[in-house]
């Protein structure tokens, strides 16, 4: 069965604390894996998608890279603003089409 | 470009009454979703439209459907209503179907149950 998990469930860092939050998934034929932001009483805002092991991609302070098994977003100097859950997400496939496949999500703290 | 819009915003309904959510997708979308998200169960697959009909479906109850129109607009529909349909609806358009398309997502719909 297609399952993605996302660990930890919470983080707080200090400002200038850099860390990595985990996203691991069992899924056949993968086409893609997301991360989004997502703020609180907002929707998702997306950041990333990685296609194939290997691949990396970087905005700001953030960088996300995929291996065969997991994805890691990596947060470099973070800062208050970086506070939000962070969500991974990949496609399965239905019936007769494609669904997003959301993880829990980690809600990131960052303190002054 | 206008991103994804969704209304209302927020809306109170009792039990047993009837609720519909519309969603404006990004111009020249033509695929739109729907998602449930709740505390307890995060974000869930509600059903896709493309091209004004269902494509793929979630595992929820027949009292949600929905539709798309030819502007590619959707709606989607919540009848009899149950204390656990509590929740943000959320809705996301991407250009295309398939699996590398990204979904872009409107700020909800906060639909509160009493």
């Amino acid at each position: 069965e297609d399952q993605v998990t996302q660990s930890p469930e919470a983080l707080r860092l200090q400002e200038g604390e850099s860390s990595s939050l985990n996203c691991s998934y069992t899924v056949s034929g993968l086409r893609g894996l997301f991360w989004y932001r997502q703020d609180p009483g907002k929707g998702p805002e997306f950041l990333f998608t990685l296609y194939s092991a290997g691949e990396e991609k970087e905005k700001e302070r953030l960088k996300a890279t995929l291996t065969k098994k997991e994805s890691f977003l990596h947060i470099t100097a973070p800062k208050p603003e970086d506070s939000a859950t962070y969500l991974c997400a990949f496609f399965i496939t239905g019936d007769s089409g494609y669904a997003l496949n959301f993880g829990k999500g980690t809600s990131l703290l960052v303190t002054p | 470009k206008a991103g994804v819009t969704q209304t209302p915003r927020y809306l109170i309904k009792t039990r047993g009454q009837q609720v519909t959510l519309s969603c404006s997708p990004i111009s020249g979308h033509r695929s739109v979703s729907w998602y449930q998200q709740t505390p307890g169960q995060g974000l869930q697959f509600l059903f896709e439209y493309f091209s004004e009909t269902q494509r793929n479906k979630g595992n929820f109850p027949g009292r949600f459907s929905g539709r798309q129109f030819s502007n590619s607009r959707s709606e989607m529909n919540v009848s009899t209503l149950e204390l656990g349909d509590s929740a943000l609806y959320l809705c996301a358009s991407s250009p295309n179907r398939g699996g590398r398309e990204t979904q872009y997502f409107g700020p909800g719909t906060r639909l509160l149950v009493l």
